[in-house]
């Protein structure tokens, strides 16, 4: 079965460090990877996907097949990063559900 | 317009009690979701339905559990004889086009925060 691990349950940086955030899967087909993240009071909401390769609020993660890893990568933390995000992988048959991560708590100290 | 909507925001039921869930997606939405998230945990899968049919019931938990959207819109969560373990917040989420096809986005909804006594 396909399981979704982030090792960090919290993780503190300062204001304009670089932060990354671990993901690891195991899956063994070709899977999408998805970094969701909920801000404080906030819903759940989708941050990037792997298959767009695009950079949002300046975050950015490569899939790593080799390694299983899909790591979140953003070079200058900013305080409103502050947030609770979560790495989700779709299967790509099934389709139907994604598998979630527990989460990785960021804190951005000024 | 308006996100994905669920109510109760919280609710608080006896041990053995029914409790029911209602989650509006996103107006036309064809897929809605349904997850179970314990305190501490990312969300797990319970069930997907593509319009008003339920495509996917794998992730729930027990025959305790039963999920519907008899009109392709609105989706109610049922349980069933309550039990602690099922506290948790309860996840709904909608996306535009079947999710089998495609990597649509997934809205999610505010939740509901279920404890049970």
């Amino acid at each position: 079965a396909q399981r979704v691990t982030q090792p960090e349950k919290l993780l503190s940086v300062f204001k304009g460090a670089p932060v990354e955030l671990k993901c690891n899967y195991s899956y063994s087909g070709s899977p999408e990877l998805f970094w969701y993240v909920q801000y404080s009071r906030q819903r759940l909401q989708l941050l990037l996907r792997h298959i767009s390769r695009e950079s949002i609020k300046g975050f950015t993660a490569d899939l790593n097949k080799g390694e299983t890893s899909f790591h979140l990568k953003k070079p200058f933390a900013q305080e409103e990063d502050s947030a609770m995000y979560y790495c989700a992988l779709k299967e790509e048959t099934s389709g139907s559900r994604l598998t979630f991560g527990e989460g990785t708590q960021l804190t951005v100290n000024p | 317009g308006a996100g994905v909507s669920q109510s109760p925001r919280y609710k608080v039921a006896k041990r053995g009690q029914d409790v029911a869930l209602r989650c509006d997606p996103i107006s036309g939405h064809v897929s809605l979701f349904w997850y179970q998230q314990a305190l501490g945990q990312g969300p797990e899968f319970l069930t997907y339905f593509q319009n008003e049919a339920q495509l996917d019931k794998s992730g729930l938990p027990s025959d305790r559990f039963f999920a519907e959207r008899p009109e392709g819109s609105v989706s109610t969560l049922k349980i069933q004889r309550t039990q602690q373990e099922d506290s948790a917040v309860y996840l709904c989420a909608s996306s535009s086009r079947p999710f089998r096809i495609s990597t649509d986005t997934q809205y999610f909804g505010p939740g509901t925060r279920l404890t049970v006594l």
